[in-house]
């Protein structure tokens, strides 16, 4: 079957600690996003990567990085410097990040930072 | 950071009610206005593209119309369901060459519950 997988679904972390989200998607898409969403807010964009080894900011980049060495995996690390980190992070991804391309999304992953 | 507002927030009707809700993005530089179903502990799923001024879509009981011109769109269900209970989300995409073209922006959604 098609389609992102996220893992974990739910992630413990102690404060201070740097850690990995995963992302990957077997859609053969082109572009890839990540998303944090907080109660109350809507989707808000961290990252977003239009191709292999390419990557740009999204609304709230600050305390987060990625990286994007293969098409299908796109990995999200929330670093001690983002200040609130708990939150819900969805993974998405587009054909390409232009034109009327919808986007599909993941499970998602709840991290919650103790 | 482009605004794009969702209202209500949420919404609760009884199960055969008509309802509407609203998306507001900017009316300048506009390419296409997404909407999209998010079911709890599910992943949001793409509902319609919007791209024209006028535009109507549907799909089944839900449909959507557009005015790029004053910058809003509507989302309608009729005959509401409790499986149409679900957090509903437009998504703005700006023109090509600038910066939000390779990007979508997404309201605040709105949480619509339909009691049986």
């Amino acid at each position: 079957d098609g389609g992102i997988t996220q893992s974990p679904k739910y992630l413990f972390r102690k404060e201070g600690q740097n850690v990995t989200l995963s992302c990957e998607q077997n859609l053969n898409h082109d572009a890839m996003y990540w998303y944090r969403q907080d109660p109350g807010q809507g989707l808000r964009l961290i990252y977003y990567s239009q191709i292999v080894n390419d990557f740009q900011k999204g609304d709230i980049a600050e305390g987060y990085s990625v990286s994007r060495e293969k098409k299908e995996s796109f990995p999200l690390t929330v670093t001690s410097a983002q200040k609130n980190p708990t939150a819900f992070y969805l993974c998405a991804s587009s054909i390409f990040s232009g034109g009327y391309n919808e986007q599909f999304f993941g499970p998602g992953t709840r991290l919650t930072v103790l | 950071i482009l605004n794009v507002e969702q209202s209500p927030q949420s919404l609760h009707v009884q199960e055969g009610d008509s309802t509407n809700f609203t998306c507001s993005f900017p009316s300048s530089n506009f390419y296409a206005l997404h909407w999209y179903r998010w079911e709890t502990a599910k992943s949001p799923e793409a509902l319609f593209v919007m791209t024209l001024n006028g535009d109507e879509k549907k799909k089944g009981r839900i449909s959507a119309t557009l005015n790029t011109k004053e910058g809003y769109s509507y989302l309608y269900i009729k005959g509401s369901q409790p499986e149409d209970s679900a957090t509903y989300l437009c998504a703005f995409r700006g023109t090509a060459g600038g910066t939000s073209y390779g990007k979508l922006t997404f309201g605040q959604g709105t949480i619509l519950t339909v009691h049986p």
